[in-house]
């Protein structure tokens, strides 16, 4: 089975503050797994991806086997980052499985 | 360059009726997939396009279909609607069948009455 599971549909923080959205998966095989983000009123777009093990506006993401986690971080919450933040797993069949996403509330 | 668009913006319809929507991949990507998102849910994968081929199909019953055109747009079909495929439906386009990196369109908006 194939399943991305994001356990808090709302994450409201002040800014400034740590964030850290979790997101944990089921996949037998190796995991490929992504973060996609959508502002206000804009279209789904990629954030980051666990292979390139970047950093993009400040997030970070570390996939854990073990754990079978890839939470997302950032250690100083801005405004700009509310948005809803979905995990998505590369699956059986070169498909993406989502998580049902969590709303990331920055609270100035 | 232009991005992925999708028309039309809403729709809606009534149940057992048909239902056609439409996507244009962007500039240079060949392949296209379409997905359902349910309100409060993740986008849930339908099926996938290359090539003007099915490449790959989630669990969606037959009367979801599709189409890709040799400009590589593509369409959604679905018929005998029913109340629950009341949707946000997504296309996103990609170089290749790799899913490493697909930019989404801004959806469909689709009710179903």
């Amino acid at each position: 089975a194939q399943r991305v599971t994001q356990p808090e549909k709302l994450l409201s923080v002040f800014k400034g503050a740590p964030v850290e959205l979790k997101c944990n998966y089921s996949y037998s095989g190796s995991p490929e797994l992504f973060w996609y983000v959508q502002y206000s009123r804009q279209r789904l777009q990629l954030l980051l991806r666990h292979i390139s093990r970047e950093s993009i506006k400040g997030f970070t993401a570390d996939l854990n086997k073990g754990e079978t986690s890839f939470h997302l971080k950032k250690p100083f919450a801005q405004e700009e980052d509310s948005a809803m933040y979905y995990c998505a797993l590369k699956g059986y069949g070169n498909k993406l499985v989502f998580g049902a996403g969590t709303i990331l509330r920055v609270k100035s | 360059e232009t991005g992925v668009t999708q028309s039309p913006t809403h729709l809606i319809k009534t149940r057992g009726q048909q239902v056609t929507l439409r996507c244009s991949s962007q500039s240079g990507h060949n392949t296209v997939s379409w997905y359902q998102q349910a309100l409060g849910q993740g986008p849930q994968f339908i099926f996938q396009y290359y090539r003007e081929e099915e490449n790959g199909r989630g669990n969606f019953p037959p009367r979801f279909s599709g189409l890709q055109f040799p400009n590589y747009s593509s369409e959604l079909n679905v018929n005998a609607l029913e109340l629950d495929d009341s949707a946000l439906y997504l296309c996103a386009s990609s170089q290749g069948t790799y899913v490493n990196e697909q930019f989404f369109g801004p959806g469909t908006r689709l009710t179903v009455l």
